[in-house]
């Protein structure tokens, strides 16, 4: 079945700082790819995503790239801030459907330091 | 604004209660699921549903139970029968697979 496995945390970044976090999945076929942020006490939000491979995915300073050759969609940001502390969930789903379910991996904490 | 709403935030129950955790959305979206975190983990699926009146099991159904009378809502209910109902339960919805989910603000359910 599908899987995705991210990188263990927590992540301890000091402010400016370069940010990897990586991801890599294992699925048939081509699965569009996301990834989540959630903050403490709260839901999931999408904070970008990549339907086919070499897609890139970007939002808020953030990107990802769909690399297919590699089963991949790590998470950069070239300079993190206090306020991105928080949960990082990486996930897949295949598009077959309203209702196709997402595997996520088990996260990854960032912590960003002044 | 469109969203998900889910209520209360924070909830309370004795053990062997059975107690209800509401998801509402105005999103219009068809597809509705319900997971489970648990601290230091990733989501667990319990239920989703593709359609008003259908749903399927997920990964942890087992002392769960859902209902889909109404687009708009989609409530959990933690039975008995469930036996470690504390948790952080999200509620999301999707229109289409390309687009992933949207989720709700999450209810946290502590049973004493």
């Amino acid at each position: 079945g599908d899987s995705v496995t991210q990188m263990e945390g927590p992540v301890t970044l000091s402010e400016e700082a370069f940010l990897t976090i990586n991801c890599t999945y294992t699925a048939t076929g081509y699965p569009s790819l996301f990834w989540y942020v959630q903050y403490p006490g709260e839901g999931l939000q999408l904070l970008l995503k990549a339907t086919k491979a070499d897609d890139k995915g970007s939002n808020k300073g953030f990107e990802a790239t769909y690399r297919k050759e590699t089963t991949s969609f790590h998470l950069e940001k070239g300079s993190v801030q206090v306020s991105d502390s928080a949960v990082y969930f990486c996930a897949l789903v295949h598009n077959t459907g309203t209702a196709s379910k997402l595997t996520f991996g088990t996260g990854t904490r960032l912590q960003v330091t002044l | 604004d469109g969203g998900i709403t889910q209520s209360p935030k924070y909830l309370f129950r004795k053990e062997g209660q059975n107690v209800t955790l509401s998801c509402e959305q105005n999103l219009n979206h068809d597809a509705m699921y319900w997971y489970r975190q648990d601290p230091g983990q990733g989501l667990r699926l319990i239920y989703y549903s593709q359609i008003v009146n259908d749903f399927q099991k997920g990964d942890i159904a087992e002392g769960y139970s859902v209902s889909r009378e109404k687009k708009e809502s989609f409530p959990l209910t933690v039975t008995s029968a469930q036996k470690n109902p504390t948790a952080f339960y999200l509620c999301a919805s999707s229109t289409g697979t390309s687009y992933g989910y949207t989720f709700g603000s999450g209810t946290r359910l502590t049973v004493v």
